[in-house]
């Protein structure tokens, strides 16, 4: 069965230091990786997605993610950290044989400190 | 920019009523799906549509009901409310089941059962 797994539910870093969010997942078939942000109390926002190509993906905010395949992982970047990058941040996997579902690891929450 | 609209965007309901999670899209998207999101759990299927007339279920299908009438409305019927279904609850969109397209969600509604 497919799965992902988001390691470190809470993520903490100074502002100007590197944001590094892990992300591993299992799939019997090509995965297509999807990064989304989370702010209080608001829906989910595309930050990026891999569907095919280029393995190294970027985003908004700055925000980027490389696909991984020999070690199933799709880990999410930044390499300065703001405070309103204070957020949840969730990392899911659409399968094509699956209904078109995305399949949410449990989310990361990674807060700034000044 | 409307994209994908959910309302309430907050009900109280007691046990036992039942009540109907609107949500509408206007990007002529011919996917739809409701999730949950329940904490460190990240977000699960409930149902999800591919077409008007065409429902099927997720993975947290119990309690819940769903139809497709028109492209444009995809409406969550909760049939007897349980305190198990307190959740924020995100309607998403997207341009078809294949797995390379994003998923566009609502700003959600959040539910409490008591």
């Amino acid at each position: 069965a497919q799965s992902v797994t988001q390691l470190g539910s809470h993520v903490s870093v100074s502002e100007g230091a590197l944001v590094l969010l892990r992300c591993n997942y299992s799939s019997s078939v090509p995965p297509y990786l999807f990064w989304y942000v989370q702010y209080p109390n608001q829906g989910l926002q595309l930050l990026l997605k891999y569907t095919t190509g280029a393995t190294l993906v970027k985003g908004i905010n700055g925000f980027e993610a490389e696909f991984k395949k020999s070690e199933t992982s799709f880990h999410l970047t930044k390499p300065s950290a703001h405070m309103s990058d204070a957020a949840e941040y969730f990392c899911a996997v659409r399968i094509y044989n699956q209904g078109g579902k995305l399949i949410f690891g449990q989310g990361t929450e990674l807060s700034v400190k000044p | 920019n409307a994209g994908v609209t959910q309302t309430p965007k907050f009900q109280v309901l007691k046990t036992g009523q039942s009540m109907t999670l609107q949500c509408a899209q206007d990007m002529n998207h011919e996917y739809m799906s409701w999730y949950r999101q329940d904490p460190g759990m990240g977000l699960r299927l409930i149902h999800y549509s591919v077409g008007a007339g065409i429902t099927d279920q997720g993975e947290v299908p119990n309690g819940y009901n769903v139809s497709r009438s028109t492209t444009e409305d995809f409406p969550l019927r909760l049939l007897s409310a349980a305190p198990s279904q307190t959740s924020v609850y995100f309607c998403a969109s997207s341009p078809g089941a294949f797995s390379g397209n994003t998923i566009y969600f609502g700003e959600g509604s959040w539910l409490t059962v008591v």
